[in-house]
């Protein structure tokens, strides 16, 4: 069956620290790989969308990378900053219309 | 532009009452979808629609009922409500129903059944 793992449901970095954040997936092609943020009480909010024919993707501190041999998706927030404490969710699109998301990561950044 | 828009923001059902969740967007998105989230799992979808008229089961449909008469809305029906339907519910869009484009999620449906 179809898998999404992302790695430990909790991230404790230190303000300035870059947070890395893991994406794995089994049994399954997609098309597009999307991350989102989630704040407390709130709905996902689209951060970045890679191809599976592009290897990185940046947007300001956000650097996604995307590798369909190892099944694998990296996410990076450079220079972290407390306002980024929030839970990552990590979502592939096989073009099916079925976005299938992992539990997500949740990231706190220290001051 | 209010986006994609739910109510009720909170709701609390006994077991067997049926309700409706809903959804509305304001941004002619063509596909449209809803989501549960429980604790320590990731988003499930529950039904999804590429355009007015058409609407299909995603992963959790038991339970529920979807129709999408019109192009900005997509209400989601309880029809005999089980504790094990409390949870979060998401609606979202997007503009074109195959294309690279990110979702946009309403604030969401926090739903108990007791």
């Amino acid at each position: 069956s179809q898998k999404i793992e992302q790695n430990s449901e909790a991230l404790n970095i230190q303000e300035g620290k870059t947070a890395t954040l893991t994406c794995n997936y089994t049994n399954y092609s997609p098309a597009y790989l999307q991350w989102y943020r989630q704040d407390p009480g709130r709905g996902p909010v689209f951060l970045l969308l890679i191809r599976e024919n592009e290897k990185e993707k940046r947007k300001e501190r956000l650097k996604v990378t995307f590798d369909t041999t190892l099944k694998q998706s990296l996410f990076h927030i450079t220079a972290s900053q407390p306002a980024d404490s929030a839970t990552y969710l990590c979502a592939l699109d096989a073009k099916d219309y079925k976005l299938s998301f992992g539990a997500g990561t949740t990231v706190t950044v220290r001051a | 532009n209010a986006g994609v828009t739910q109510t009720p923001k909170f709701q609390v059902l006994k077991t067997g009452q049926s309700m409706t969740l809903q959804c509305a967007q304001d941004m002619n998105h063509e596909y449209m979808s809803w989501y549960r989230q429980d604790p320590g799992m990731g988003l499930r979808l529950i039904h999804y629609s590429v355009g007015a008229g058409i609407t299909d089961q995603g992963e959790v449909p038991n339970g529920y009922n979807v129709s999408r008469s019109t192009t900005e809305d997509f209400p989601l029906r309880l029809l005999s409500a089980a504790p094990s339907q409390t949870s979060v519910y998401f609606c979202a869009s997007r503009r074109d129903p195959g294309g690279a484009f990110g979702y946009t999620f309403g604030s969401g449906t926090r739903l108990t059944v007791v």
